[in-house]
């Protein structure tokens, strides 16, 4: 089946540690998003890439890296500079990112502060 | 700068009843307007989404949504409710412009349907 997998699904950070979070897809999707929740705030974006080797920070992009070297993979860094990072993650892929088609979510990651 | 509003944190609806979710939207242009649902502890799933053409758009597991220009709305709705259709449900419009393409998402309401 063709989908998008999201790992780990809970994660611990400790102090001033940085902390990456996987996302795969296998569903030749040339978009891919990665979002915050936090509850009663809804779905926040924090970084996108439309295409490999390009990303464009979304509206909380503060405190957080990514990569995109893979059209399969877009991994988040939380880094020591994210002073709250305690919440759900979700990532996400769509066929391409200026469409009208569907975004495509993981079951998320829980990240939470040791 | 576009906004989206779900007026109502929490819908409670009988088993068999019809339910409404509400969404008012503001941006520029004509926009591209989606409904999510999400189960706990899980990702949102595409439910239906309004392009173009006639206002009342049919989707996944029974649900529709009436697009209203003049109001800005894009209401969830559903004949009969399900205990199964419990859940956090997001409105979001796709906006483009100036190179950036994204969906800005509601703050969800939380759908429950008592048996």
């Amino acid at each position: 089946d063709g989908g998008i997998t999201q790992s780990p699904k809970y994660l611990f950070r400790k102090e001033g540690q940085n902390v990456t979070l996987s996302c795969e897809q296998n569903l030749n999707h040339d978009a891919m998003y990665w979002y915050r929740q936090d509850p009663g705030q809804g779905l926040r974006l924090i970084y996108y890439s439309q295409i490999v080797n390009d990303f464009q920070k979304g509206d909380i992009a503060e405190g957080y890296s990514v990569s995109r070297e893979k059209k399969e993979s877009f991994p988040l860094t939380v880094t020591s500079a994210q002073k709250n990072p305690t919440a759900f993650y979700l990532c996400a892929s769509s066929i391409t990112g200026s469409s009208n088609q569907p975004q495509h979510f993981g079951d998320g990651t829980r990240l939470s502060i040791l | 700068a576009q906004s989206v509003a779900q007026p109502e944190d929490q819908v409670n609806v009988a088993e068999g009843n019809p339910l409404t979710v509400k969404c008012t939207y503001s941006v520029s242009g004509n926009p591209y307007l989606f409904w999510y649902v999400q189960y706990p502890n899980r990702g949102l799933q595409f439910l239906l989404k309004y392009i173009t053409g006639d206002n009342l758009v049919k989707g996944s597991y029974g649900f529709e949504a009436e697009f209203n220009k003049s109001q800005t709305s894009f209401h969830l709705k559903k004949p009969s409710a399900l205990v199964s259709d419990s859940a956090l449900y997001f409105c979001a419009p796709f906006t483009s412009g100036a190179g950036s393409y994204q969906l800005t998402f509601g703050k969800g309401t939380k759908l429950s349907v008592i048996p």
